[in-house]
C-alpha cells in the first residue's frame, strides 16, 4: 500500500511568518512530487511541484526534495492570511506515470 | 468557459434516484479523472480516461457509471447510491498519461448528498 502521510494540523503561524509544511511517502519509486492548496468548500488548485532532489522556489513558496529521507516539505515564507488553506502533497508514484496519491493534508492558519 | 468546469455544483439525490454529473475541460488536454473527497479522508481516485478509452477502475462499486463520448467530457452516472457515498466528487484533466511531470488540474468539484 503506498502511502503519503502529512501532519493534519492545524499548524498555526503569525503573519509574515514562515510556514513549514511536511510530507513522507512510502514507495521508493516516486517519481515527482505536487503540492496542491484547497480552500474550504473549494478545488485543489496546484501551486508547485517538484522532480529534483533539492530546492525548487516559486515566488514565496519552495518545494524541498529529498528522496533518500522520502520526504518533500512547502515553505511559505511572508505567511498571509490569504495563505490559509489545506494544503495537499501528492504523490506519483514509479509504477504510473499519471496516478497521484495524496495525503490527507495540513491545515495551515495564518493570523494576522 | 476557462479549465475545468463541473455541473451541477450541488446536488441532493434519494437513494432511488438517478442522476449524472458533467464534466469539461477546455485545457485541450487528453485524459481526464474523476476523484472522490471525503472527509478526513485523502482523494480518491475512481477512473481514469484517456482519448474516451478507460484505462482505470480504482475498484469503484457498479453504482458509479462513467462515461467519456469524448476527449473534453466526462461524465458520472449515479443509481441506487447510499448515504456513505456523499462527498466532494472532482473532475481533474492532464495533457496526458504518460509523463510523471504532467500536472493534474481540478474543476471546482460537485458536493453530493445522498439522502
Amino acid at each position: 500500500q503506498k502511502e503519503v502521510e502529512q501532519n493534519s494540523g492545524p499548524l498555526s503561524v503569525p503573519e509574515g511568518a514562515i510556514a513549514s509544511l511536511n510530507c513522507t511517502y512510502s514507495d521508493r519509486g516516486s517519481q515527482s512530487f505536487f503540492w496542491y492548496r484547497q480552500y474550504s468548500g473549494k478545488s485543489p488548485e496546484l501551486i508547485m511541484f517538484i522532480y529534483s532532489n533539492g530546492d525548487k522556489e516559486d515566488g514565496r513558496f519552495t518545494a524541498q526534495l529529498n528522496k533518500a529521507s522520502q520526504y518533500v516539505s512547502l515553505l511559505i515564507r511572508d505567511s498571509q492570511p490569504s495563505d490559509s488553506a489545506t494544503y495537499l502533497c501528492a504523490v506519483k508514484s514509479g509504477g504510473s506515470n499519471y496516478k497521484l496519491t495524496f495525503g490527507k493534508g495540513t491545515l495551515l492558519t495564518v493570523n494576522p | 468557459e476557462t479549465g475545468v468546469t463541473q455541473t451541477p455544483r450541488h446536488l441532493v439525490m434519494g437513494m432511488t434516484n438517478k442522476k449524472s454529473l458533467k464534466c469539461e475541460q477546455h485545457l485541450g488536454h487528453n485524459a481526464m479523472y474523476w476523484y472522490k473527497q471525503s472527509a478526513k479522508k485523502p482523494l480518491e481516485l475512481m477512473f481514469v480516461y484517456s482519448l474516451e478509452e478507460r484505462v482505470e477502475n480504482n475498484s469503484v462499486p457498479s453504482r458509479f457509471s462513467p462515461e467519456c463520448p469524448n476527449s473534453s467530457h466526462l461524465f458520472l452516472h449515479l443509481h441506487t447510491l447510499q448515504p456513505e457515498d456523499s462527498a466532494l466528487y472532482l473532475c481533474a484533466s492532464s495533457p496526458s498519461l504518460t509523463s510523471p511531470l504532467d500536472e493534474q488540474f481540478f474543476g471546482p468539484g460537485t458536493r453530493l448528498t445522498v439522502l
